[in-house]
Parts: structure tokens; sequence; C-alpha cells
């Protein structure tokens, strides 16, 4: 069965360390999400791709950065982890044609410590 | 930026009550989705609306695109256990692949 995965499913880092969380999807999904989930806030969307080598800047993207090598990836790298990007992160995926639909993985949970 | 509220921020109810949600915008929006986030899972898309004043139903679910296009309901009659989770209103702008969500109501059902 087509699915999207997150790996690890949980990370303890130190401030300062680079982090990158991986996102994989089976369904040949030209659109891939990153959104990061903290009390209060909802989700709110970090960065995005509509295909390869396409990336763009979200709502909360300072600290992040995303590369598109291929259509089923899309890893998250965080720079230089600092405390406030402690949160539960969320990849999704979505098809050209039902692009609302956005299926999403089961999430990772960073610390930063 | 353009404001997005979703109310109640946590509801709790007794199992068989309805229940009901809300979200509204300072804006016009071209689609409503409402998704339910399970307890340590991501969210799943359960209703999508795209014109104003259509109402959807879903099994025991019900939403509804406001006539102003600012704003959406949901409904869920007859609640039963495994509606426990986060229900969020999310919405497109003209032309973008992109959701923005709102906060998110968080429903217990008491048994």
């Amino acid at each position: 069965d087509a699915e999207i995965t997150q790996s690890p499913r949980h990370k303890i880092t130190e401030t300062g360390r680079q982090v990158t969380l991986a996102c994989h999807q089976t369904w040949n999904h030209n659109n891939m999400f990153w959104y990061r989930q903290d009390l209060g806030h909802g989700l709110r969307l970090i960065h995005y791709s509509y295909g390869v080598q396409d990336t763009n800047k979200g709502e909360v993207s300072d600290g992040y950065s995303v590369s598109r090598s291929n259509t089923e990836d899309l890893p998250l790298t965080l720079e230089s982890a600092a405390s406030s990007q402690t949160s539960v992160y969320f990849c999704a995926s979505s098809e050209a044609g039902r692009w609302y639909e956005q299926y999403f993985g089961p999430g990772t949970r960073l610390t930063v410590t | 930026g353009q404001q997005l509220n979703q109310s109640p921020q946590s509801m709790f109810i007794q199992e068989g009550e309805d229940v009901s949600m809300n979200c509204t915008s300072s804006s016009i929006f071209n689609t409503w989705l409402w998704y339910k986030q399970d307890p340590g899972e991501g969210p799943v898309l359960l209703i999508a609306l795209y014109k104003a004043g259509e109402l959807t139903s879903n099994g025991r679910l019900t939403a509804q695109f406001g006539i102003t296009r600012k704003d959406s309901f949901l409904n869920i009659s007859a609640s039963i256990p495994s509606d426990v989770g986060i229900y969020f209103c999310a919405y497109s702008g003209a032309g973008s692949y992109q959701l923005t969500f709102g906060k998110g109501t968080k429903l217990s059902v008491i048994p």
C-alpha cells in the first residue's frame, strides 16, 4: 500500500546541532509539505514543494531548509537547532488534481535541549 | 495577515450528544476543509467544501461553507468515543496549494 513515512519518530538533540528529519511518500505525489504543531498554534507551514527542484518558504521557515531531489522525499533540515524548535513535525503530500487532500505522516517529536 | 478563528478551543460532551464547532475568518476563501487528528497521529481529511452555501455530509458529520465565504461549521451527530480528537478547519487562497489551519477544537467524549 502507498504510504507516507517519517523518521525518526522521536529525537532528542542539543542546541546548535544540525538535525535532518526524513519524509518519504510512495504515492508519487507532486506536492509535499512540512508543518510544525505546537500547543496553542495548531499546524503551521514551514516549507513546501510542488515538484522536484522546487522549494518554497512557508509561514515559519526561519531556521529550516528543505531540498527536493526526487519525487518521493522531502527532508527537513534544522541548520542549528534551537530550543524554540522543540515541536512535533508533520510531513504531508498531495496530488495536483486533489491538492486539498493532504495525506499526513505520523509525525516526528523533536526535543532540543 | 488573515485572521482565522476556530471555536470552541475544547469541548467535553456526553456520548450520544450532538457537537457543533466553527471557523470564521476576516477574508473570503474559495475552499474550506475540515480535518481530524486522532491522538498520536497526523490529521486526516474529513470534508472539503468549495462553494458558498454548500452543505456536505460524511456519515454523522455535516459541514457547511458559509454564504459570506468567511465562515464554516462542522456538526457531529450522536457522538461516540472514537470521535475524540482534535478537529481543524483549514482554508486555501485562490491559486494556492497551501493550507492554513485553525488552532483546532479538542473534543473529549465522556462515555
